[in-house]
């Protein structure tokens, strides 16, 4: 399966800075990743999924301003908290799976990165 | 739309004992549906997963779930709990695989006791 690697683990910044968070696929060509956000004790739900090579889609209710996504290569998707404030303090995963660049592989599992926590200040 | 129910947001069972994780979907098309764990401050694993065939699916470390159709139900078991076994259960659905997002249910604290 895919190897994922996401950094950094652990931010901790205060309040109006911007943070950005960044998805690796280590060993697949990634078209497309996915950001999740997971609260303490809570689910994980799905923020946007991440196009190489064209703007991210977003979830009902999440703000494309707040969070900037960019997905400039294959192996690697950036998310950019904007002016981060408390309330954007989370756990935010990283997915990859599904397409390649030669083909879909649309039964293939999402492999995960190990997350960052966010904490503002 | 598609939706994840986990019922029992703690499960406990007793180090050896049968471990039972339930999970109900609801989606509009066949589902593709998969089981992941998650230990504290870390990303997700996947344990096992479905998409088509056979409906017993078997996973790492000694766990299979069963997809029933017609309960809409994917639950997750293992015959015998280990201590390493306390971890976060999550249980997820997809319309197209790996291709699109996961909708995932609240998750399963497993609680192992010695």
């Amino acid at each position: 399966g895919a190897v994922v690697s996401q950094h950094p683990s652990r931010v901790i910044c205060k309040s109006g800075t911007s943070v950005k968070i960044e998805c690796r696929s280590l060993d697949f060509q990634a078209t497309t990743m996915f950001w999740y956000r997971q609260f303490p004790k809570q689910s994980l739900m799905l923020m946007a999924t991440s196009n190489e090579g064209s703007k991210a889609t977003y979830e009902q209710g999440v703000e494309k301003d707040k969070f900037l996504i960019n997905h400039a290569s294959l192996t690697l998707s950036t998310l950019t908290v904007t002016s981060a404030h408390p309330e954007d303090s989370s756990f935010y995963i990283c997915s990859v799976g599904g397409h390649t660049g030669t083909g879909s592989i649309s039964n293939q599992p999402q492999h995960f990165g190990d997350g960052t926590r966010l904490s503002i200040l | 739309a598609q939706s994840v129910t986990q019922l029992g947001s703690h499960v406990s069972v007793s180090e050896g004992a049968l471990v039972l994780l339930r999970c109900n979907y609801s989606s509009s098309v066949p589902p593709y549906l998969f089981w992941y764990v998650q230990y504290p401050n870390q990303g997700l694993q996947l344990l096992l997963k479905y998409t088509t065939g056979a409906t017993l699916v078997k996973g790492i470390n000694g766990f299979e779930a069963e997809f029933k159709k017609s309960e809409t139900s994917f639950h997750l078991t293992k015959p015998s709990a280990h201590m390493s076994d306390a971890a976060e259960y999550f249980c997820a659905v997809s319309d197209g695989g790996g291709a699109d997002g996961l909708t995932f249910g609240k998750g399963t604290h497993l609680i192992i006791q010695p």
